[in-house]
């Protein structure tokens, strides 16, 4: 595609309930990330995935996060049994390789009420 | 750990004025540096990206320099315009596997 496609870009989501956010990144990146944006948190870091493996998942903030990506491409990262605290803007981004220039999505607005 | 600071959080200039946006971090092992825009309710859209082998890059009306040496970054905008207005966000690479860590920003305005 053209460019970083999140979905969706809107979601609301009951206390308790599990949420699954898609991110579709830029055809032939190798390299993608998930960050977190949260007020009075700014952009942080959850997980790294080259290929299908992720290496580097430090900044998933407790194992209720988890997160996959298949075909080399489509990743998606789930949330289970959601609390207030994990309400924020969650951004994914692609590199050609991960020491090129960083694309990101529009990103997913998660409100958990 | 890696701390990148952006000084300040927020600048109002008047159109037409150049906008120099600073960026420091404390460890200079870094691969790569980026500048991007957030505008409200949006990704953010890449701006620049600087090698670690690099002193600057340029790209129309912007220009980014990197002193590793010194831990800065600068983000140059030319004949600031209203359109302009928005959140700049730099983002250093610190590891192999090019994972970024954010300033806080600075919110720039420009007034018509």
């Amino acid at each position: 595609g053209a460019g970083v496609s999140q979905s969706p870009s809107n979601k609301v989501t009951e206390k308790g309930k599990d949420v699954e956010l898609r991110c579709d990144p830029i055809s032939g990146h190798t390299a993608l990330y998930w960050y977190r944006q949260s007020l009075g948190q700014g952009l942080e870091f959850l997980i790294y995935f080259q290929g299908n493996s992720a290496p580097d998942k430090s900044g998933l903030p407790s194992d209720r996060f988890s997160a996959e990506r298949t075909g080399g491409s489509v990743s998606t990262l789930t949330i289970q049994r959601t609390q207030q605290e994990d309400s924020a803007v969650y951004l994914c981004a692609s590199r050609e390789d991960p020491g090129t220039e960083a694309f990101f999505g529009q990103g997913t607005r998660l409100t958990v009420v | 750990k890696q701390e990148v600071t952006q000084i300040p959080a927020a600048l109002s200039v008047p159109e037409g004025e150049n906008l120099v946006l600073n960026c420091s971090f404390t460890d200079s092992a870094i691969y790569n540096l980026q500048w991007f825009r957030q505008d409200p309710g949006k990704g953010l859209t890449s701006l620049l990206l600087i090698q670690s082998s690099q002193r600057e890059q340029t790209s129309g009306r912007l220009n980014a320099s990197l002193d590793k040496s010194s831990g800065r970054s600068t983000l140059y905008i030319a004949a600031s315009q209203p359109g302009d207005s928005a959140t700049y966000l730099c983002a250093a690479s610190t590891d192999s596997w090019g994972k970024l860590q954010f300033g806080a920003g600075t919110q720039v305005v420009v007034t018509p």
